[in-house]
């Protein structure tokens, strides 16, 4: 079964600091993993995504995200946060064989000035 | 391009009262999700159409919950009856072959079941 689990409910960063929100995932098959951002009051918005080839994928607004396929995990980073970075992340994985997109739990990033 | 759009962005009912919503897709898309995200959780799939055909809707209670998307394109999610349980946000999204799975979202409506 495909499952994704983002361990915390909350990451707190200063402003100009890296960061580093958590995913791991459980799929059959080759995984496909995406990364969306959701502002208040609105839709989940793409950040990038991992399908095949280099495991460091970059994606929207600076953000990153490394593909570890012997920890099957997928963190979401950043070199240096911004206020405006603060939102809830969720990550989410399918199989390469079904179009069913299983989300985590969400992180929710606060970025302090 | 238009983004998926969806209406209302809020809706507030009583218990037992139907309820509809409507979507949108990105012009162009074939495939059309409801998803349902409830307070502190990750969107879950409802029903999934290709075109007008709906190819997963597994997870869809249909002892209360109906779907359609005639033509291919719009797409309307009914609750009838409505329970207090079903209050949370319901999302559509929609994606076209050509982006690997990668799914666009609308806004949301926002229920709440009194």
């Amino acid at each position: 079964a495909q499952s994704v689990a983002q361990p915390e409910d909350q990451v707190n960063v200063a402003e100009g600091n890296p960061l580093t929100v958590k995913c791991t995932y459980s799929v059959s098959g080759n995984p496909y993993l995406f990364w969306y951002v959701q502002y208040p009051n609105r839709g989940l918005q793409f950040l990038l995504k991992y399908i095949t080839g280099d495991n460091l994928v970059k994606g929207s607004y600076g953000f990153e995200a490394e593909f570890n396929k012997s920890q099957t995990s997928f963190h979401l980073k950043k070199p240096s946060a911004l206020v405006s970075d603060s939102a809830l992340y969720f990550c989410a994985v399918r199989g390469d064989s079904s179009y069913k997109l299983i989300f985590g739990s969400g992180t929710r990033l606060l970025v302090r000035p | 391009e238009a983004g998926v759009v969806q209406s209302p962005r809020y809706k507030i009912i009583e218990k037992k009262q139907p309820v509809a919503f409507w979507c949108n897709p990105i012009s162009g898309h074939n495939t059309l999700y409801w998803y349902r995200q409830n307070l502190g959780q990750g969107p879950e799939l409802l029903i999934r159409y290709e075109n007008e055909e709906a190819v997963d809707d597994s997870q869809l209670p249909k002892d209360r919950f109906s779907a359609e998307r005639l033509k291919g394109v719009d797409s309307t999610l009914k609750i009838q009856p409505a329970e207090l349980g079903d209050s949370a946000v319901y999302l559509c999204a929609s994606s076209s072959p050509g982006h690997a799975g990668e799914q666009f979202f609308g806004p949301g409506t926002r229920l709440t079941v009194l």
